[in-house]
């Protein structure tokens, strides 16, 4: 079975222009979550979707920051203007459901450069 | 706020040694706690669950997990570690309590490594 798909793996950027991270959940997920990993804070929630709609975004660092989820089968995070500070790993993970106990699924990431 | 502590950062050991990964989580009405492993330049992959039940669980190579409610603890173990076991492992805890969904708390990580 094709797990969460990211694209791209690598992404290297100068400051200032706007970035697009792609993901495409696995198939029959309800649930997408979109994360941010760094040596100092760890992983971090940014956004979770539920049935495509935003649910919480609470996570979501500032405006420069956005994401969609235009249908089941894929998902954006966007940012524009990006700025050094924002290089990380980016994860997008999905779930069968939102019930407690179902684990998610992560793909493998987009590492992101800012320069 | 659910709040996950793992109390090593580094855990270095030998190969065919046991290794013990401690993790502690601040207490909650009913939680569901997890392992997540992360090797190098990959995603996090699921390594075990708790969900209720036997409070011991196991995951396919080896690692195992105990449960306890009184020290609120989820520590991972395995007897005998391999060379490919090196990775970073990850103590998570879902509190649907906060938040109302399946929000993963997660641990900040140990490095687990494994020398010849």
């Amino acid at each position: 079975d094709a797990g969460v798909i990211q694209s791209p793996r690598h992404e290297v950027t100068e400051m200032g222009q706007e970035v697009t991270l792609r993901c495409k959940p696995i198939s029959g997920h309800n649930s997408l979550f979109w994360y941010r990993q760094t040596m100092m804070r760890g992983l971090e929630l940014l956004i979770y979707f539920n049935n495509n709609v935003p649910i919480d975004d609470s996570g979501m660092p500032e405006d420069r920051f956005s994401a969609k989820m235009p249908n089941a089968s894929f998902s954006t995070l966007k940012i524009q203007p990006s700025e050094p500070r924002d290089s990380a790993v980016y994860f997008c993970a999905s779930s069968f459901s939102s019930g407690g106990g179902q684990p998610q699924h992560f793909g493998d990431g987009t590492r992101l450069s800012i320069l | 706020a659910q709040s996950v502590t793992q109390l090593d950062s580094q855990v270095p050991v030998f190969e065919e040694a046991p290794v013990e990964l401690r993790c502690n989580y601040s207490s909650s009405v009913s939680v569901y706690l997890f392992w997540y492993v992360q090797y190098p330049n990959q995603g996090l992959q699921l390594l075990l669950k708790y969900l209720s039940g036997s409070t011991l669980v196991e995951s396919i190579n080896g690692f195992e997990a105990e449960f306890n409610k009184s020290q609120t603890s989820f520590h991972l173990r395995k007897p005998s570690v391999h060379i490919s076991d090196t990775a970073e492992y990850f103590c998570a805890v879902s509190d649907l309590w906060t938040g109302g969904y399946n929000k993963l708390i997660f641990g900040a990580g140990t490095r687990l490594a494994v020398h010849p």
